[in-house]
């Protein structure tokens, strides 16, 4: 079966640095995605991870074990604009249907 | 360069009435796929077209749903005999052909239609 965990809800302060996990297991694997839902909003991709170890991305970064079926995305710098749902995502197949986590809802505050 | 498109953003159906979601994807793109997303849910899975083509629907429910991508126009995705349970905001996304684009952002989302069943 398919199954992808990430916490429900975090809390930062603005400034700070956040790690949010996803863990997965899922029939097949051909690359991991990280997500932003802002309410009401459509998904924006953030990063995509095939390979095991860190990419970085201006502000985000996000890893990937596949030994371990982990991943994390990493903000830093929080902005108030960050607050919104991040989604964690596996393509389990050869081309782009993904399977979900619930999403993780992330609040920046002052 | 137009995004996905989608509409209507907002519809309101009462129980037993038809409704009708079109996706136009983003331009030179061939791949559509329709997701669900209940209140307090993650994104899942329905259908994945291509032209005149449907390519995976294992994520569809068996009855009064139904998608199509013709040659010409939008992706429709229809449900018949709404109940109140198809209340849910319907995204669709699209990507580019296979060997071209950007692998790693090859789903590039709508901004969803939300349907009310009443």
């Amino acid at each position: 079966g398919q199954n992808i965990d990430q916490p429900t809800e975090m809390t930062a302060t603005e400034g700070a640095i956040v790690q949010i996990n996803c863990t997965y297991q899922t029939s097949g694997f051909n690359g991991l995605f990280w997500y932003q839902q802002h309410a009401g909003e459509a998904p924006t991709f953030l990063s995509y991870n095939v390979l095991d170890g860190l990419e970085e991305k201006g502000r985000f970064s996000s890893f990937l074990s596949r030994s371990k079926g982990y991943s994390y995305l990493l903000l830093k710098e929080l902005q108030m604009k960050d607050s919104a749902s991040y989604l964690c995502a596996v393509r389990d197949r050869g081309y782009s249907t993904l399977t979900f986590g619930k999403g993780t809802m992330l609040l920046v505050s002052p | 360069n137009a995004g996905v498109m989608q509409n209507p953003r907002h519809l309101v159906r009462r129980r037993g009435q038809e409704a009708r979601l079109r996706c136009s994807p983003m331009k030179g793109h061939s791949h559509v796929y329709w997701y669900r997303q209940l209140p307090e849910e993650g994104l899942k899975f329905m259908v994945y077209l291509q032209k005149e083509n449907i390519i995976d629907e294992s994520g569809m429910p068996k009855e009064r749903f139904s998608a199509e991508f013709p040659k010409e126009g939008p992706s429709i995705l229809r449900i018949q005999q709404v109940v109140r349970g198809d209340s849910a905001a319907y995204f669709c996304a699209s990507s580019p052909p296979r060997g071209t684009g950007n692998m790693n952002t090859e789903a590039f989302f709508g901004q969803g239609t939300r349907l009310t069943v009443v």
